[in-house]
């Protein structure tokens, strides 16, 4: 099986443009969730989506936004970029609602905003 | 979720056992604790989970005390590319979504 797969690896944007990352889960996983990872901040979680549904929500601005397509495969939207957006996205994904289910993480998406 | 406590940093001779060890004493009857690692500019990998008895896999072996609150991760023979983050995290039993509340961590250095 495929693993967690991000894209773009790397990308570079400048402040005040706006940024979609995107992430195809492992085949027959509806869960989708998503984090940020700064030297500051370490790994914090943005969102996650099931079933095309957002489930739970970190404490982002709204400049963070996300959704899921049918196919359960998802994008995350960063608007008006600031500096301090900076940092690796990761998106990870797991079968589902089962409890006790392990969740993968894909390598992630390097954000540079200059 | 709980939280979690663990040592910043550790060392480990290369070959010998890597024991880590995690606090969470605030632990709920139906919290799971799990364990990932991350390599320097990778995503998280997972290790191991488990709830209440021991656990083992191809990578590591997670022990629970009776209490449950606190748990040892054994990299039984350590090896350089074990040097990463270790991450311990509990997460509860339910179906209110999957969220993971990472701490700082545990730094290991494996040493040749």
């Amino acid at each position: 099986k495929a693993g967690v797969t991000q894209t773009p690896r790397y990308l570079i944007k400048t402040r005040g443009q706006q940024v979609t990352l995107s992430c195809s889960p492992i085949s027959g996983h509806r869960s989708v969730s998503w984090y940020q990872q700064t030297p500051g901040q370490g790994l914090q979680f943005l969102f996650e989506y099931f079933s095309e549904t957002q489930r739970n929500k970190g404490n982002f601005p709204g400049r963070f936004s996300g959704r899921q397509f049918s196919n359960s495969r998802s994008e995350m939207n960063v608007s008006t970029l600031e500096l301090g957006d900076s940092a690796l996205y990761l998106c990870a994904s797991s079968e589902g609602a089962i409890s006790g289910n392990t969740i993968y993480f894909g390598e992630g998406s390097w954000l540079t905003v200059v | 979720d709980a939280k979690t406590t663990q040592p910043t940093s550790m060392d480990c001779a290369e070959g010998r056992a890597a024991n880590l060890p995690c606090n969470h004493s605030t632990i709920s009857g139906n919290e799971y604790v799990y364990w990932y690692r991350q390599i320097h500019s990778q995503g998280p990998q997972y290790i191991i989970h488990g709830l209440k008895n021991n656990e083992t896999n191809e990578m590591a072996s997670l022990i629970i005390t009776e209490d449950r609150k606190s748990s040892t991760l054994i990299l039984p023979h350590a090896t350089l590319r074990d040097t990463a983050v270790y991450y311990c995290i509990v997460r509860a039993d339910n179906n209110a979504g999957n969220m993971l509340t990472f701490g700082g961590g545990t730094r290991l250095m494996v040493k040749p």
